[in-house]
């Protein structure tokens, strides 16, 4: 069974371009996220979909910050425009059902803003 | 506010046993998960509390104490490849990651 793919794995953009990340989550699971992992640091959630429906978006920046799950499957996350401190990892996971027990991560996207 | 607080670094050799506590401080709580990451890698789970007491999964055994927000993560035996950040995590509705733990082991 194929897991979490998520791609670009790496992009490097100038500051104020746009940017977007991809994510196909593991057939049949319901629940994606999007989190942000900054070096040393544990992943941040920047929202949660169950379905299409965004449950949680509480932490995502709006200014900038765009994300969709159009048909409850693929999502995709934008930044537009990217700035210097957005330089992180990019990490989607999901889950089956509605429950947090056991989410499954993809390779990230890391993302480099100069 | 909510918090989880990890030590950021832990040193073993191999064939030891190592403890990673978790203390946790969150709105609402379900269970505790601990989640494994290498170094340029994924975070992949590795286990989950909703009750307390032990969990036991091989080498790896996860302890929770919802009275005193209190977990730990044990890993017995421990190889060169268990070298990685160990992650608690909060199920409040939302899956919330504590800071990680650094755990380097020597041979």
């Amino acid at each position: 069974e194929a897991g979490v793919v998520q791609s670009p794995r790496y992009k490097i953009i100038e500051k104020k371009q746009p940017v977007a990340f991809w994510c196909n989550p593991i057939s049949g699971h319901n629940t994606l996220y999007w989190y942000l992992q900054n070096l040393g640091q544990g992943p941040e959630l920047l929202i949660r979909y169950e379905n299409e429906e965004a449950v949680d978006d509480s932490q995502l920046p709006k200014d900038r910050f765009s994300a969709e799950r159009l048909k409850g499957v693929d999502s995709t996350l934008k930044i537009q425009p990217a700035e210097l401190g957005d330089s992180a990892v990019y990490l989607c996971a999901s889950s089956l059902g509605d429950s947090n027990t056991e989410a499954f991560f993809g390779q990230g996207t890391r993302l480099t803003v100069v | 506010g909510q918090s989880l607080e990890q030590p950021s670094e832990v040193t073993a050799v191999e064939g030891a046993i190592v403890q990673i506590n978790c203390t946790y401080q969150t709105s609402g709580f379900y269970g505790l998960s601990w989640y494994q990451q290498h170094d340029g890698g994924a975070p992949t789970f590795l286990s989950y509390n909703g009750l307390d007491g032990l969990e036991e999964t091989g080498r790896f055994s996860s302890f929770l104490s919802r009275s005193d927000s209190y977990g730990y993560l044990l890993l017995q035996e421990l190889q060169m490849k268990d070298s990685a950040s160990y992650f608690c995590a909060v199920d409040a509705d939302k899956l919330i990651f504590g800071t990680g733990t650094r755990l380097q082991v020597f041979p």
